[in-house]
């Protein structure tokens, strides 16, 4: 079971671009990396999920290093709505191991 | 695409009543359903697996008999509290998996909005 780390907490202004890292040494060879994001009182939310190199979508980019021991989610120029907690996962197939939450980061945007 | 829906979204009852939770995806099917709860300021711990069609599967230390589920169908499965207590009141998520999502990643599960219950 491919266990993560994260920071507890993060804090930015307005506008800059964040970048939330993700811990995940032990990682099988065919787990997937998958953020969520999540906001007070709601179901979390999906962000983005790569497997190697550079993911990108229209909310964020994933940088996936060689190793795959770590995972690097980057929002660009966030605002307040972005404050949230962000939760990476690892894991290969739903029902497996792509199930555990970590602590998560709790992102706080600074007008 | 890829919606689920939880009824209620929040409910209030008396210490001993039972509550039933129900997890819909929308427009996809799924034979796996998840189910989390969530204290405040804490992360998601997964309580248990619904499989359509057969029994669920509960992490170590979540009680079978007090949390019920059922998976009757590929796009319903429900949760049961029995004999409900103050110590339950918790966000109860729930999260499916598609069976196949054209173009999308079958790894992915997709979050219920979750439904907030308190136990009096």
């Amino acid at each position: 079971l491919a266990k993560t780390t994260q920071p507890i907490s993060m804090d930015s202004y307005e506008g800059q671009e964040v970048n939330i890292t993700c811990s995940h040494n032990n990682i099988a060879t065919n787990d997937y990396i998958t953020w969520y994001q999540q906001f007070p009182s709601q179901g979390p939310r999906f962000i983005i999920q790569g497997y190697k190199t550079k993911v990108t979508n229209e909310v964020a980019s994933l940088f996936i290093p060689a190793d795959r021991k770590s995972s690097t989610l980057s929002l660009p120029r966030v605002s307040l709505s972005d404050t949230a907690v962000y939760y990476c996962l690892v894991g290969d197939l739903p029902g497996a191991n792509n199930l555990f939450f970590g602590t998560g980061t709790r992102l706080t945007v600074i007008p | 695409g890829a919606v689920v829906s939880q009824h209620p979204s929040r409910v209030i009852c008396k210490s001993g009543t039972s509550v039933k939770i129900e997890c819909r995806s929308l427009d996809f099917q799924a034979t796996t359903m998840f189910w989390y709860r969530q204290f405040p300021k804490q992360s998601l711990m997964l309580m248990a697996t619904s499989n359509e069609g057969s029994k669920a599967t509960y992490e170590q230390g979540v009680e079978k008999d007090k949390f019920l589920i059922n998976h009757a169908s590929l796009t319903l499965s429900t949760l049961t509290v029995t004999s409900a207590h103050p110590e339950d009141s918790s966000f109860y998520i729930c999260s499916a998996s598609p069976s196949v999502l054209a173009g999308g990643f079958t790894d992915t599960q997709y979050f219920g909005p979750g439904t907030r219950l308190t136990v009096l």
